[in-house]
């Protein structure tokens, strides 16, 4: 029974470019949230989806990022004209109706 | 969202017990408190959860007062690999209900 799986681990993206990072919950698991983690501090939620729906949005910067959880597939976290600001670590949680998050691994990504 | 206050950081011996207390003022009836444990490079792993009174499992040791305005994380015979940053949490336990993480309390064992 394999855990949240977030791919990549690592990231290096230049200035401007395109960041997208995946996150498959754990089987069984409806609900995905995104966290993000800079350095030295605790983790912010950005963004919480069902199914095909966003719920919770209010943790997302305004501009270039958005998410999406397809009916089939992993979450996807989209980071667009990255700067260097975006680097941080981003994880994926997941959770059943009720109880209990896990979280991935997260993926770490450097803007150069 | 009740805010959460807990030390920066502890040192602590292998072998020795470790409390970290957390304080939460203005926790609300239904929200539950939690701690969580992060490993360098890796995310968040849930250690336990409790309401009030007392709550023990393998791992750990969760201890609530009456009031439920502070707990404690205890950790007994600490190891080198119990080294991580402590995360405690106040929420309502209903899913959707994002998480929110403060600093945490960096807990250092030593040989």
């Amino acid at each position: 029974n394999a855990g949240v799986m977030q791919n990549p681990r690592h990231l290096v993206r230049r200035r401007g470019q395109e960041a997208r990072l995946r996150c498959s919950p754990m089987k069984g698991h409806s609900h995905v949230y995104w966290y993000r983690q800079l350095p030295e501090e605790g983790l912010k939620f950005m963004v919480y989806l069902q199914k095909e729906n966003i719920i919770d949005e209010s943790g997302m910067p305004k501009e270039r990022f958005s998410a999406e959880f397809p009916k089939e597939g992993p979450s996807i976290l989209r980071i667009q004209q990255v700067v260097r600001g975006d680097s941080a670590a981003y994880f994926c949680a997941s959770s059943m109706d009720a109880y209990g998050y896990t979280f991935g691994s997260g993926t770490r990504l450097t803007v150069v | 969202l009740a805010k959460t206050t807990q030390p920066i950081s502890m040192d602590s011996y292998e072998g020795q017990e470790v409390n970290i207390t957390c304080s939460h003022n203005n926790i609300a009836t239904n929200d539950y408190i939690t701690w969580y444990q992060q490993f360098p490079s890796q995310g968040p792993r849930f250690i336990i959860q409790g309401y009030k009174t007392k709550v023990t499992n393998e791992v750990a040791s969760l201890f609530i007062p009456a009031d439920r305005k502070s707990s404690t994380l205890s950790l007994p015979r600490v190891s080198l690999s119990d080294t991580a940053v402590y995360y405690c949490l106040v929420g309502d336990n209903a899913a959707g209900n994002k998480l929110t993480f403060g600093g945490g309390t960096r807990v250092l064992v030593k040989p």
